[in-house]
């Protein structure tokens, strides 16, 4: 079935550093591909999409490429800061037809960032 | 205030009790998904819904149920609440495409003693 599969944490980095979060997916159609990150306490929020092959995604400092090849959606940043410490998810949603619209989640990675 | 909104925030139920968690959204959003979050599973679809007296199962339905009489709210019921129904459930919402964002809840953090 579909699926999406990620890095096991948790990724412990010093700030400053660069960090890769690995996704890739599994999907009968053509998802479209998602980062969502969660803050300590709080819901889930969208960091970042793409909706097409070889998108890129951006936003805070963080990118994301949809790599059709490779089934796969990485997350990077090229300085993280302790303020980036949080959960981050990948997911995906694919139209299954009619009225269907599956948002479907990886396991989430633990990102510890140290001053 | 505009959003989608969780009630309650915190729960504790004995086993064999029923519970219902609440979920209301502003957007007049067409989807609606409840999510169960637990450590090493990351988030699991439990039922979601396409528009109202639309519902369908996810990944993990069982002992729950549903339903979506108005656009804006989502309940979900434990019927028998067990033990292993201890979690955090997300509510969230989405525009009807598959390339929308999906706006999440705060969580309700649910214990079944």
């Amino acid at each position: 079935g579909d699926s999406v599969t990620q890095m096991e944490g948790p990724v412990t980095l010093s700030e400053e550093a660069f960090l890769t979060i690995n996704c890739t997916y599994t999907a009968t159609g053509y998802p479209s591909l998602f980062w969502y990150v969660q803050y300590p306490g709080e819901g889930l929020q969208l960091l970042l999409k793409a909706t097409k092959a070889d998108d890129k995604g951006s936003n805070k400092g963080f990118e994301a490429t949809y790599r059709k090849e490779t089934t796969s959606f990485h997350l990077e940043k090229g300085s993280v800061q302790v303020s980036d410490s949080a959960v981050y998810f990948c997911a995906l949603t694919l139209n299954y037809g009619g009225a269907t619209n599956k948002l479907i989640f990886g396991t989430g990675t633990l990102l510890a960032v140290q001053p | 205030d505009a959003g989608i909104t969780q009630s309650p925030r915190y729960k504790i139920t004995e086993t064999g009790r029923q519970v219902t968690l609440m979920c209301h959204q502003t957007w007049s959003h067409s989807y609606m998904f409840w999510y169960r979050q637990d450590l090493g599973h990351g988030l699991r679809l439990i039922y979601y819904s396409a528009a109202a007296d639309i519902t369908d199962k996810g990944e993990v339905p069982d002992g729950y149920v549903v339903s979506r009489s108005k656009t804006e709210n989502f309940p979900l019921t434990l019927e028998s609440a067990t033990r292993s129904q201890t979690s955090v459930y997300f509510c969230a919402s989405s525009e009807s495409t598959g390339f929308a964002e999906a706006f999440f809840g705060q969580g309700t953090r649910l214990t079944v003693v």
